[in-house]
């Protein structure tokens, strides 16, 4: 069966700090991964989606990137955090063709 | 592109009440509407799902239904227990068979009072 990791679960980091989360998924090829962003206000935001290697788009401007070194590895990152950076970020996964999407366990970043 | 519109933001029941959260989409071009359940400090989990094939599905005590024409759907929860309280979002894919966007409504906040 297909599973998703997602970590660290919380981090808290300074203004200023460089970020990375790591996603990764097991039991699947080639899946579409996406990294998602709920703010205090519940809603889920989509922020990057990626259906292959090396393949990322973008849905918002913003102070993060992604990358997807690896089939199933999607990583999120920011050189420089904000305090508008904080939040909680999931990582979700698809099977191509297929409709649903499945959440990693979510990281809840503190940017102090 | 498209948008969700869900409401409402909180909803409030007595345990053994039906609740229903409903949610309205842009794109005629959507053809599938997922449901997915939160709760606090978790991911969200899919609890149900449809097409835009079929009219209503339904699980046990949750039952989605789709009005293509009016471009709306509804999450049907009866006989609402305590455990069901939870943030709810809905959510409208678009896209071709490589990648569909899903897009999320804004969540609904039910509690379930024992």
């Amino acid at each position: 069966s297909q599973t998703i990791h997602q970590w660290p679960a919380t981090l808290v980091q300074p203004v200023g700090s460089p970020l990375s989360l790591e996603c990764t998924v097991e039991g699947t090829s080639n899946p579409n991964l996406y990294w998602y962003r709920q703010a205090a206000g519940r809603g889920l935001q989509l922020l990057f989606y990626s259906v292959g290697i090396g393949q990322i788009s973008s849905e918002v401007p913003q102070n993060l990137s992604a990358s997807r070194p690896q089939d199933r590895q999607f990583i999120l990152s920011s050189k420089k955090l904000l305090l508008s950076d904080s939040g909680f970020y999931l990582c979700a996964w698809s099977v191509k063709g297929a409709k649903g999407a499945f959440f990693g366990q979510g990281t809840r970043l503190t940017v102090v | 592109g498209e948008n969700v519109e869900q409401h409402p933001s909180t909803l409030s029941v007595q345990e053994g009440d039906s609740a229903v959260i409903k949610c309205t989409y842009s794109d005629s071009a959507s053809n599938y509407f997922p449901w997915y359940k939160q709760e606090l400090g978790k991911r969200p989990q899919l609890i149900i799902d449809i097409r835009s094939n079929v009219g209503e599905k339904k699980d046990q005590r949750i039952a989605v239904t789709l009005n293509k024409t009016a471009k709306h759907f509804s999450l049907h929860i009866t006989e609402t227990q305590p455990e069901d309280s939870a943030v709810y979002f809905c959510a409208a894919r678009t896209g071709g068979t490589s990648y569909g966007k899903l897009t999320f409504g804004q969540g609904t906040i039910l509690t379930v009072h024992p």
